[in-house]
């Protein structure tokens, strides 16, 4: 039982590149979200989904998309990478309901 | 405005001592609190959840109260060891938020032999 695989575990981009940080889990969750976490900012939800099918805008979306074609899979899209965007970035899936979040391992990202 | 504070400063405990750990909002109505460990380099880990109809919740070594009221929960890990040394997490659910936790920025705990 794998629980939440983020990959890569490390990434530097150039401004201007684009790339999809892949999650994947395999606990059959229907919510699934990505979160960055930045020093003095704590952890801040980018987007979210439901269920397969349908996602939405967290905190800030800006400048990342996401899909969610399947129940096990939720991969995030940096369009145009800047900067700012540099930050660790995890992935989190939970049941319905009450349940607690279970996250992955990270991915740090450096955008130089 | 709102928000959720959790002590900035690091704790440090004597092994064998009790911790206590500080989560206080304002100006959120939490349906849920959870508390999380957080290693360094590590994601999250989920540790506890406490409703807003309950008072106290255990797990082995690990207490959390819940004050409506004051508007704080409180995390205890009592008989501390070494390998507690972490950061932790509160997160609210806040009522009428859609599955959205909002996250305090943790306090880090360091356990002394």
């Amino acid at each position: 039982n794998a629980g939440v695989t983020q990959t890569p575990k490390f990434q530097v981009l150039k401004t201007g590149q684009s790339m999809t940080l892949q999650c994947a889990q395999d606990m059959n969750h229907e919510y699934m979200s990505w979160y960055r976490q930045d020093p003095g900012m704590g952890l801040r939800l980018i987007h979210y989904s439901v269920g397969a099918g349908i996602t939405d805008q967290g905190e800030v979306p800006n400048g990342y998309n996401v899909s969610r074609s399947t129940t096990e899979d939720f991969p995030l899209r940096l369009l145009s990478a800047a900067p700012s965007q540099t930050s660790v970035y995890f992935c989190a899936s939970s049941y319905p309901g009450t349940s607690g979040y279970t996250f992955g391992s990270g991915t740090r990202l450096t955008v130089v | 405005s709102q928000k959720i504070e959790q002590n900035s400063e690091a704790l440090n405990i004597q092994e064998g001592k009790t911790a206590t750990l500080t989560c206080n909002y304002t100006n959120y109505s939490p349906a849920y609190l959870q508390w999380y460990r957080q290693d360094p380099g590590r994601g999250p880990v989920f540790l506890l959840l406490i409703r807003e109809n309950e008072k106290e919740k255990r797990k082995e070594r690990l207490k959390v109260t819940f004050d409506t009221t004051l508007k704080q929960s409180l995390f205890h890990i009592t008989a501390s060891q070494p390998a507690d040394s972490a950061t932790y997490l509160c997160a609210l659910f806040n009522a009428g938020n859609n599955r959205k936790l909002i996250w305090g920025l943790g306090t880090s705990l360091a356990v002394n032999p």
